[in-house]
Protein backbone atom coordinates (compact mmCIF):
# COMPACT_ATOMS: atom_id res chain seq x y z
CA UNK A 1 0.00 0.00 0.00
CA UNK A 2 1.50 3.50 -0.43
CA UNK A 3 2.87 5.81 2.13
CA UNK A 4 1.06 8.67 3.38
CA UNK A 5 2.75 12.14 4.28
CA UNK A 6 0.94 14.23 6.23
CA UNK A 7 1.74 17.18 8.69
CA UNK A 8 2.53 16.14 11.87
CA UNK A 9 0.86 18.74 13.44
CA UNK A 10 -1.60 22.30 13.45
CA UNK A 11 -3.14 24.95 14.75
CA UNK A 12 -6.25 26.24 14.31
CA UNK A 13 -8.98 28.21 16.25
CA UNK A 14 -12.85 27.91 16.61
CA UNK A 15 -14.88 28.77 13.69
CA UNK A 16 -11.93 28.38 11.12
CA UNK A 17 -11.86 26.14 8.48
CA UNK A 18 -8.89 23.36 8.44
CA UNK A 19 -7.82 21.48 5.46
CA UNK A 20 -5.20 18.96 6.14
CA UNK A 21 -3.56 17.55 2.99
CA UNK A 22 -1.82 14.63 3.04
CA UNK A 23 0.42 13.45 0.36
CA UNK A 24 0.38 9.72 -1.45
CA UNK A 25 2.09 9.65 -4.63
CA UNK A 26 2.55 5.95 -5.52
CA UNK A 27 -1.61 5.42 -4.51
CA UNK A 28 -2.24 2.25 -7.27
CA UNK A 29 -5.36 2.30 -8.97
CA UNK A 30 -7.32 0.30 -7.12
CA UNK A 31 -6.92 2.50 -3.94
CA UNK A 32 -9.18 4.51 -1.97
CA UNK A 33 -8.18 7.45 0.40
CA UNK A 34 -9.53 7.00 3.94
CA UNK A 35 -9.28 9.47 6.96
CA UNK A 36 -9.64 8.34 10.06
CA UNK A 37 -9.90 10.75 13.76
CA UNK A 38 -9.11 9.78 17.22
CA UNK A 39 -9.17 11.41 20.23
CA UNK A 40 -7.11 10.46 23.24
CA UNK A 41 -7.80 7.02 24.79
CA UNK A 42 -10.49 6.16 22.20
CA UNK A 43 -10.10 3.79 19.07
CA UNK A 44 -10.06 5.45 15.59
CA UNK A 45 -13.30 6.38 14.30
CA UNK A 46 -13.84 6.55 10.28
CA UNK A 47 -14.31 10.43 8.73
CA UNK A 48 -14.69 9.76 5.11
CA UNK A 49 -13.53 8.03 2.03
CA UNK A 50 -13.18 8.79 -1.46
CA UNK A 51 -11.53 7.81 -4.93
CA UNK A 52 -11.28 10.60 -6.55
CA UNK A 53 -12.73 14.07 -7.18
CA UNK A 54 -14.74 15.47 -3.83
CA UNK A 55 -17.12 13.78 -1.19
CA UNK A 56 -18.91 15.03 1.61
CA UNK A 57 -20.90 14.19 4.26
CA UNK A 58 -22.29 15.73 7.53
CA UNK A 59 -18.97 16.10 9.24
CA UNK A 60 -15.95 16.85 6.43
CA UNK A 61 -15.03 17.52 2.89
CA UNK A 62 -12.52 15.13 0.60
CA UNK A 63 -10.58 16.44 -2.24
CA UNK A 64 -9.27 14.40 -4.68
CA UNK A 65 -7.10 15.86 -7.60
CA UNK A 66 -7.30 14.14 -10.64
CA UNK A 67 -3.97 12.94 -10.28
CA UNK A 68 -4.93 11.19 -7.14
CA UNK A 69 -0.97 11.71 -5.56
CA UNK A 70 -2.53 13.61 -2.64
CA UNK A 71 -5.86 14.53 -0.89
CA UNK A 72 -6.92 16.94 1.22
CA UNK A 73 -9.25 16.69 4.44
CA UNK A 74 -11.51 19.91 5.12
CA UNK A 75 -13.05 20.08 7.94
CA UNK A 76 -15.35 23.24 8.19
CA UNK A 77 -16.04 25.80 11.44
CA UNK A 78 -13.85 23.51 13.75
CA UNK A 79 -14.84 23.38 17.56
CA UNK A 80 -12.36 22.49 20.40
CA UNK A 81 -14.02 19.12 20.14
CA UNK A 82 -12.11 18.80 16.86
CA UNK A 83 -9.07 18.85 18.75
CA UNK A 84 -7.83 15.01 17.62
CA UNK A 85 -5.65 13.25 15.57
CA UNK A 86 -6.62 12.79 11.88
CA UNK A 87 -4.94 9.88 9.92
CA UNK A 88 -4.94 9.96 6.55
CA UNK A 89 -4.39 6.15 4.64
CA UNK A 90 -4.76 4.17 1.73
CA UNK A 91 -6.63 0.88 1.47
CA UNK A 92 -7.11 -1.64 -1.30
CA UNK A 93 -10.00 -2.07 -2.55
CA UNK A 94 -12.41 0.17 -0.18
CA UNK A 95 -11.52 -2.00 2.26
CA UNK A 96 -8.93 -4.31 4.18
CA UNK A 97 -6.52 -3.54 6.76
CA UNK A 98 -5.31 -0.30 7.71
CA UNK A 99 -1.65 1.03 7.49
CA UNK A 100 -1.74 4.11 10.52
CA UNK A 101 0.66 6.62 9.82
CA UNK A 102 1.85 9.10 12.60
CA UNK A 103 -0.88 11.23 11.48
CA UNK A 104 -1.76 14.91 11.87
CA UNK A 105 -2.62 16.61 15.73
CA UNK A 106 -4.82 18.94 15.06
CA UNK A 107 -5.29 21.58 17.97
CA UNK A 108 -7.77 23.86 17.70
CA UNK A 109 -8.22 26.83 20.44
CA UNK A 110 -10.64 29.03 21.86
CA UNK B 1 -26.58 -1.19 18.49
CA UNK B 2 -23.57 -2.14 20.06
CA UNK B 3 -20.48 -1.49 18.74
CA UNK B 4 -16.92 -3.34 19.02
CA UNK B 5 -16.66 -3.93 22.63
CA UNK B 6 -13.19 -4.96 24.09
CA UNK B 7 -11.74 -6.19 27.55
CA UNK B 8 -10.17 -5.71 30.13
CA UNK B 9 -10.00 -1.75 29.77
CA UNK B 10 -6.65 -1.53 31.36
CA UNK B 11 -4.70 -4.60 32.44
CA UNK B 12 -1.61 -4.30 34.91
CA UNK B 13 0.53 -7.28 35.26
CA UNK B 14 3.90 -8.15 35.83
CA UNK B 15 6.66 -9.16 33.68
CA UNK B 16 6.38 -13.36 32.98
CA UNK B 17 2.76 -13.34 33.54
CA UNK B 18 -0.53 -14.28 31.14
CA UNK B 19 -2.94 -11.84 30.15
CA UNK B 20 -5.97 -12.59 27.77
CA UNK B 21 -7.78 -9.57 25.93
CA UNK B 22 -10.95 -10.15 24.70
CA UNK B 23 -12.67 -8.23 22.08
CA UNK B 24 -16.28 -8.76 21.16
CA UNK B 25 -16.89 -7.46 17.23
CA UNK B 26 -20.38 -5.76 15.95
CA UNK B 27 -22.89 -8.85 15.44
CA UNK B 28 -22.34 -9.80 11.57
CA UNK B 29 -19.03 -8.75 11.16
CA UNK B 30 -16.68 -11.32 9.80
CA UNK B 31 -14.13 -9.17 9.54
CA UNK B 32 -11.79 -8.91 12.81
CA UNK B 33 -8.37 -7.24 13.04
CA UNK B 34 -5.74 -6.59 16.09
CA UNK B 35 -4.09 -3.72 16.66
CA UNK B 36 -1.87 -1.93 18.68
CA UNK B 37 -0.12 1.21 20.15
CA UNK B 38 2.95 1.29 22.04
CA UNK B 39 3.37 4.90 23.42
CA UNK B 40 4.75 7.32 21.66
CA UNK B 41 4.71 5.23 18.23
CA UNK B 42 2.15 4.54 15.35
CA UNK B 43 -0.88 2.61 15.54
CA UNK B 44 0.44 -1.09 13.84
CA UNK B 45 -1.28 -3.92 12.40
CA UNK B 46 -1.12 -7.23 13.94
CA UNK B 47 -3.37 -9.56 12.63
CA UNK B 48 -6.95 -9.73 10.18
CA UNK B 49 -9.29 -12.69 11.16
CA UNK B 50 -12.18 -13.45 8.33
CA UNK B 51 -14.88 -15.38 10.39
CA UNK B 52 -12.88 -17.78 12.29
CA UNK B 53 -10.09 -18.19 9.86
CA UNK B 54 -6.82 -16.10 10.12
CA UNK B 55 -6.61 -14.35 7.10
CA UNK B 56 -3.09 -12.11 7.57
CA UNK B 57 -1.10 -12.46 10.77
CA UNK B 58 1.67 -10.59 9.53
CA UNK B 59 1.71 -8.16 12.01
CA UNK B 60 2.05 -10.17 15.18
CA UNK B 61 5.74 -9.41 16.70
CA UNK B 62 6.03 -13.16 17.65
CA UNK B 63 4.73 -16.73 19.63
CA UNK B 64 4.56 -15.35 22.60
CA UNK B 65 1.35 -13.59 21.21
CA UNK B 66 -2.07 -16.07 20.48
CA UNK B 67 -4.95 -15.24 18.38
CA UNK B 68 -8.32 -16.96 18.19
CA UNK B 69 -11.60 -16.34 17.12
CA UNK B 70 -13.32 -19.20 18.15
CA UNK B 71 -16.75 -19.42 16.26
CA UNK B 72 -16.20 -16.45 14.40
CA UNK B 73 -17.69 -14.63 16.75
CA UNK B 74 -15.54 -12.87 19.52
CA UNK B 75 -11.58 -12.98 19.34
CA UNK B 76 -9.32 -13.41 22.54
CA UNK B 77 -5.20 -11.95 22.14
CA UNK B 78 -3.32 -13.76 24.69
CA UNK B 79 -0.13 -12.55 25.90
CA UNK B 80 2.10 -15.29 27.10
CA UNK B 81 4.70 -14.81 28.95
CA UNK B 82 4.32 -10.96 28.96
CA UNK B 83 7.33 -8.67 28.72
CA UNK B 84 8.01 -5.08 29.75
CA UNK B 85 7.96 -4.33 25.55
CA UNK B 86 4.66 -5.79 25.34
CA UNK B 87 2.75 -2.35 27.20
CA UNK B 88 0.34 -0.82 25.05
CA UNK B 89 -2.99 0.50 24.14
CA UNK B 90 -4.67 -2.81 22.05
CA UNK B 91 -7.18 -1.86 19.36
CA UNK B 92 -9.85 -4.29 17.99
CA UNK B 93 -11.53 -3.21 15.08
CA UNK B 94 -14.19 -5.05 12.71
CA UNK B 95 -16.08 -4.59 9.41
CA UNK B 96 -18.97 -5.94 7.26
CA UNK B 97 -18.32 -9.15 4.87
CA UNK B 98 -16.53 -8.63 1.41
CA UNK B 99 -19.24 -7.69 -0.45
CA UNK B 100 -21.13 -5.25 1.33
CA UNK B 101 -18.30 -3.79 3.02
CA UNK B 102 -17.80 0.18 2.94
CA UNK B 103 -14.36 0.26 3.84
CA UNK B 104 -15.09 1.31 7.42
CA UNK B 105 -13.55 -0.45 10.50
CA UNK B 106 -14.93 0.00 13.96
CA UNK B 107 -12.52 0.57 16.69
CA UNK B 108 -13.60 -0.59 20.27
CA UNK B 109 -11.94 2.25 22.79
CA UNK B 110 -9.24 -0.47 23.33
CA UNK B 111 -7.36 -2.38 26.07
CA UNK B 112 -4.48 -0.73 27.78
CA UNK B 113 -2.03 -3.43 28.98
CA UNK B 114 0.65 -2.41 31.59
CA UNK B 115 3.76 -4.64 31.47
CA UNK B 116 5.73 -4.11 35.05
Amino acid sequence: LAKTTQPISMDSYEGQEVNITCSHNNIATNDYITWYQQFPSQGPRFIIQGYKTKVTNEVASLFIPADRKSSTLSLPRVSLSDTAVYYCLVTRNQGGKLIFGQGTELSVKP
Amino acid sequence: EAGVTQFPSHSVIEKGQTVTLRCDPISGHDNLYWYRRVMGKEIKFLLHFVKESKQDESGMPNNRFLAERTGGTYSTLKVQPAELEDSAMYFCASSLPAGINTGELFFGEGSRLTVL
